[in-house]
């Protein structure tokens, strides 16, 4: 079946890069996403990036992804506290459905 | 981007009642989906609320227990039958055009 997985707890410095790391299993995903959910809050759409494509930057944001491995990875450049946050991975499946992962718990140290 | 508006935000019902939550979006979407994310877990795929026919559910739920309706391209309902403490959860819902979400349902049975 499908499945997405991902570590469940990540700490950074401030000021460090954060790389949230992130495998999937399904071979026909089209689209791959990163969400931000801050404490109490609705789930945020950071960034995706479409199965053709390998890489894509937006600001701190770099999104890799490793189609042969079924890895993608979301780095936080120059990461701050207001990146605290559960980040969760997702794809589409093909009938169009988002899967997402447990979430990773990013915590800043100071 | 479509803006996609969830209400109520939060609400606080008894045991064996029932809450009908709401989502209104800005643009008219094909395929419209619903969420439960139940405490520090992942989200997890109710159905899909599909125009002018029967919602499509996913296996572990029921439409007698999570009736819905889509009477239009931009609007759909979820309804929370008979309600337990274990149905406890945020439910969001979704379009798959961007993958946005509403900010979410907060749901406490008590």
């Amino acid at each position: 079946g499908e499945d997405v997985e991902q570590s469940l707890f990540l700490s950074v410095r401030e000021g460090d890069s954060s790389v949230i790391n992130c495998t999937y299993t399904d071979s026909s995903s089209t689209y791959l996403y990163w969400y931000k959910q801050e404490p109490g809050a609705g789930l945020q759409l950071l960034t995706y990036i479409f199965s053709n494509m390998d890489m894509k930057q937006d600001q701190r944001l770099t999104v890799l992804l490793n189609k042969k491995d079924k890895h993608l990875s979301l780095r936080i450049a120059d990461t701050q506290t207001g990146d605290s946050a559960i980040y969760f991975c997702a794809e589409t499946n093909r009938d169009d459905k988002i899967i997402f992962g447990k979430g990773t718990r990013l915590h800043i140290l100071p | 981007s479509a803006v996609i508006s969830q209400k109520p935000s939060r609400d606080i019902c008894q045991r064996g009642t029932s809450l009908t939550i709401q989502c209104q979006v800005d643009s008219q979407v094909t395929m419209m989906f619903w969420y439960r994310q139940q405490p520090g877990q992942s989200l997890t795929l109710i159905a899909t609320a599909n125009q002018g026919s029967e919602a499509t559910y996913e296996s572990g739920f029921v439409i007698d227990k999570f009736p819905i309706s889509r009477p239009n391209l931009t609007f759909s309902t979820l309804t929370v039958s008979n309600m337990s403490p274990e149905d406890s959860s945020i439910y969001l819902c979704s379009v798959n055009t961007e993958a946005f979400f509403g900010q979410g349902t907060r749901l406490t049975v008590v």
